[in-house]
């Protein structure tokens, strides 16, 4: 089984400041299409999760452009240029090569 | 508008069974692929199960095999998760999600105690 393993366990961070959650798996996510597949969540607080990044950079629809996904193989990262207030909730990345496994998550907080 | 709406989640005793609906809307059903994941209360997210478009392949967690069935009717536009067995480790919000991964249901809560 892939293990994803998200770092750090959380972050407080101050409104218009940026902010950056790693994710690595256990084996690379790179699939024989071509495609990488992991995929970047948010869970606000007593909502579904909701689809930031897909493919590790693509930003889903309606996802505002200060979010951004990058990396490759077995290292990703999510970044936001500029933390809001309504950023509030726990990430989640997932691969997505191997049937589904999504790290433990990373809880943003605002300062 | 892509709609995912679970249902059925209860109460249950340890051992019981039950099954979970999620009724579709907003897409072509029959085109993709469908999952169940679910989150036990202040926990992280764990995948149970998939079913390709028609129903030819299902897949499941270990912690679920052999206890959980996948299933869905195409003519219905509905998905369905037959869970057998129930435990106390069972206790969890429920979601199906379309193929793609971008859209996700609610939710349905399972609780499995005496």
């Amino acid at each position: 089984d892939i293990v994803m393993t998200q770092t750090p366990l959380s972050l407080s961070v101050t409104p218009g400041q940026p902010a950056s959650i790693s994710c690595k798996s256990s084996q690379s996510l790179l699939h024989s299409d071509g495609k990488t597949y992991l995929y970047w969540y948010l869970q606000k607080p007593g909502q579904s999760p909701q689809l930031l990044i897909y493919e590790v950079s693509s930003r889903f629809s309606g996802v505002p452009d200060r979010f951004s996904g990058s990396g490759s193989g077995t290292d990703f990262t999510l970044k936001i240029s500029r933390v809001e207030a309504e950023d509030v909730g726990v990430y989640y990345c997932m691969q997505g090569i191997h049937l589904l496994t999504f790290g433990g998550g990373t809880k943003v907080e605002i300062k | 508008e892509v709609q995912l709406v679970e249902s059925g989640g209860v109460v249950v005793q340890p051992g019981g069974s039950l099954r979970l609906s999620c009724a579709a809307s907003g897409f072509t059903f029959d085109d993709y692929a469908m999952h169940w994941v679910r989150q036990a209360p202040g926990k992280g997210l764990e995948w149970v199960s998939l079913i390709s478009w028609d129903g030819g392949s299902t897949y499941y967690a270990d912690s679920v095999k052999g206890r959980f069935t996948i299933s869905r009717d195409n003519s219905k536009n509905s998905l369905y998760l037959q869970m057998n067995s129930l435990r106390a480790e069972d206790t969890a919000l429920y979601y199906c999600a379309k193929g793609d991964l971008g859209y996700w249901g609610q939710g349905t809560l399972v609780t499995v105690s005496s």
